[in-house]
């Protein structure tokens, strides 16, 4: 069965500092991932996804993520980030039930970012 | 216009009122998710409705009770609810597919005292 452990619950870092979130998958078949952001008292908003190519995948609001097969991670990065950027973010997997297509969410991490 | 809209976005229910909380998107999308967001646990699915049909029920109480009309719109019906109870649903829209994501609406903050 697919599964999605995020090992860091909070994260906290200085304005323009690097971060790195991480995200650790498992799974028999192949797998599409995905990395939401959710903002105080807002749905989740999809930040990047891999399905195939290129194991760097570039998103929004300059983050990206490089997919590990080997490592079985699909590590969230930002050279840079700023006070806006605090939020939760979850890294998820897409698995297909009958005939859908349906999403396991990590547990979230919570990013601070300080001044 | 976003892509999927909740309303309310606030709702404080007792435990002996029926309330319904209402998902509809914009996106021609055909399946449509309901999730409870709790504080301190990951996110779960509660309900996954493709083409207007129910395909997953996530051993929901029968306390909470999913209609979809069509495939625009989702509700999630309420009843004698339990203070435990009190979360963020999240509804959510795909196009179902396997590697499509899904988009989520802001939620609605329920409040059951």
């Amino acid at each position: 069965a697919q599964s999605v452990t995020q090992l860091d619950s909070q994260v906290p870092v200085f304005e323009e500092a690097p971060v790195e979130l991480r995200c650790n998958y498992s799974s028999s078949v192949s797998v599409y991932l995905f990395w939401y952001v959710q903002y105080p008292n807002q749905g989740l908003q999809l930040l990047l996804k891999y399905l195939s190519g290129s194991t760097l995948v570039k998103g929004i609001n300059g983050f990206e993520a490089e997919f590990n097969k080997s490592q079985t991670s699909f590590h969230l990065r930002k050279p840079s980030v700023h006070i806006s950027d605090t939020a939760e973010y979850f890294c998820a997997v897409s698995v297909f039930r009958g005939s859908q297509g349906n999403l396991i969410f990590g547990k979230g991490t919570k990013l601070s970012v300080k001044p | 216009e976003t892509g999927v809209t909740q309303t309310p976005r606030h709702l404080v229910m007792g435990m002996t009122n029926k309330k319904s909380l209402k998902c509809e998107q914009h996106l021609g999308h055909n399946a449509m998710y309901w999730y409870k967001q709790s504080a301190k646990k990951p996110l779960e699915l509660m309900f996954v409705y493709s083409l207007e049909e129910r395909v997953e029920n996530n051993s929901v109480p029968s306390r909470f009770s999913p209609e979809c009309p069509n495939s625009s719109h989702l509700f999630l019906h309420l009843h004698t609810l339990q203070p435990e109870d009190s979360a963020l649903y999240l509804c959510a829209s795909s196009r179902g597919d396997l590697g499509n994501e899904q988009f989520f609406g802001p939620g609605t903050r329920l409040t059951v005292l």
